[in-house]
């Protein structure tokens, strides 16, 4: 139980077009999902905390109109990456927490591999 | 505001010897703490977690950890190593309030050497 999918697994895409990432928890209900952000050779930093029903939560540093974060169903969020350019190439990474674990345990998607020609 | 140090950015271990990672936290309170693992190009993988208790956790692929208070550490450790477990391994601590992100350590590079 408790696994996350990242829809596509890997995208490449023009400069100035938008491309959106899904993820999904496809056993468990998740209220809360997070989006990261790694580049290679890095660890992962938040990009933004997505609640289900509510606005997302954006980390000091990151464009909320760029990074467009929807988060309509308890199985679902996406993020859109905007107007894309090359420096936006990078693995995103989603994470999901189950609403009936009271443990604050988090589940990974495989991520999706970014790049932006 | 809380952080996790992981002081060794590569190592390298003989196939069958033993392996400690470090991972060390700041933070006021007892932090709920975790080791991930990632191989290139996947997502991550949990292998063990510490939230209280006993403060020796037992993970997946023969992988343990210790949960050092006084030493704010939690290093993860196996007794034999295997090829397969090359990889990034990330320790991460949350806070403890519901629906908090991850903090992760800026990772430790596994080779294993046959």
């Amino acid at each position: 139980g408790a696994v996350v999918s990242q829809h596509p697994s890997w995208v490449i895409c023009k400069s100035g077009t938008s491309v959106k990432i899904e993820c999904r928890s496809l056993d468990f209900q998740a209220t809360t999902m997070f989006w990261y952000r790694q580049f290679p050779k890095q660890s992962l930093m938040l990009m933004a905390t997505s609640n289900e029903g509510s606005k997302a939560t954006y980390e000091q540093g990151v464009e909320k109109d760029k990074f467009l974060i929807n988060h309509a169903s308890l199985t679902l969020s996406t993020l859109t990456v905007t107007s894309a350019h090359p420096e936006d190439s990078s693995f995103y990474i989603c994470s999901a927490r189950n609403a009936r674990d009271n443990q604050e345990t988090q589940y990974f998607g495989p991520g999706t591999r970014l790049l932006v020609l | 505001a809380q952080s996790v140090t992981q002081p060794d950015i590569h190592i390298t271990v003989s196939e069958g010897a033993s392996l400690e990672l470090r991972c060390n936290y700041s933070y006021g309170a007892t932090p709920y703490l975790f080791w991930y693992v990632q191989s290139p190009g996947q997502g991550l993988q949990l292998l063990l977690k510490y939230f209280s208790g006993d403060t020796l956790v037992q993970g997946i692929k023969g992988f343990e950890a210790e949960f050092k208070r006084s030493q704010s550490s939690f290093n993860l450790r196996k007794p034999s190593v295997h090829w397969s477990d090359a990889a990034e391994y990330f320790c991460a601590v949350v806070h403890n309030q519901a629906g908090t992100a991850l903090i992760f350590g800026k990772g430790t590079t596994l080779s294993v050497s046959s």
